[in-house]
């Protein structure tokens, strides 16, 4: 079984400030994928990135980055410099099965403040 | 371009009637995707539809829940009966994935909220 788990439930920082959201998944399957999407208050769910269980390097996108660490099981997220548009709730997410299905965990809720 | 459409965004139902929910996904997406996602928690899984065929349909809550895509285009879910605890967004999501190949991102709609009163 699939299980992915965010522990922070609710973040606020300061305009400017950089806030790491953290994700930890569960699975037996060897190849799988992970993502990130966000969601702001207008609810439309947002693909941020994906990343396959074979490619641990990290990826930096702008003011984004995120951290791969296999030994761990954790897929975490940093935004650098955030600003008030980053506010929304952000979902960790895991393919496994081929991409018969994903499994999102419950998300972060994060508030930027000006 | 146009990106995945739902309707009706908003539905209130009165408890015990049945209700639709249309999904337009993009055009040329192989795979859709229905999630029901609860009031602050995450989207979980309902059914996927590989083109026509119904692959995987073991998220739905209950036999009054269900799913169809007769063309490989438009998708509807059609919940009957419907009960207070079916309150919820419904999200459907579209993806290029084709069977045996990586998972690729899905692209999600503006949800449908469903109301039961």
């Amino acid at each position: 079984a699939q299980k992915v788990t965010q522990a922070q439930t609710e973040i606020s920082v300061v305009e400017k400030e950089d806030v790491t959201l953290d994700c930890v998944y569960e699975t037996r399957d060897t190849t799988y994928y992970l993502f990130w999407y966000k969601q702001p208050p207008s609810g439309e769910l947002v693909f941020l990135i994906r990343r396959n269980s074979f490619d641990e390097q990290n990826e930096i996108s702008g003011r984004y980055s995120w951290n791969f660490q296999k030994s761990t099981s954790s897929f975490n997220f940093t935004i650098t410099a955030s600003q008030v548009v980053d506010s929304a709730v952000y979902f960790c997410a895991l393919s496994a099965n081929y991409g018969q299905n994903f499994v999102f965990g419950p998300g972060t809720r994060l508030s930027v403040l000006p | 371009g146009a990106g995945v459409s739902q309707s009706p965004r908003y539905k209130v139902a009165k408890r015990g009637q049945d209700v639709a929910l249309r999904c337009d996904p993009i055009s040329g997406h192989v795979s859709l995707f229905w999630y029901q996602q609860a009031l602050g928690q995450g989207p979980e899984f309902l059914t996927y539809f590989q083109n026509e065929a119904q692959l995987d349909k073991s998220g739905l809550p209950s036999d009054r829940f269900f799913a169809e895509r007769p063309e490989g285009s438009v998708s509807t879910l059609k919940i009957q009966r419907t009960q207070q605890e079916d309150s919820a967004v419904y999200l459907c999501a579209s993806s290029l994935r084709v069977l045996g190949g990586s998972p690729y991102e899905q692209y999600f709609g503006p949800g449908t909220r469903l109301t039961v009163t």
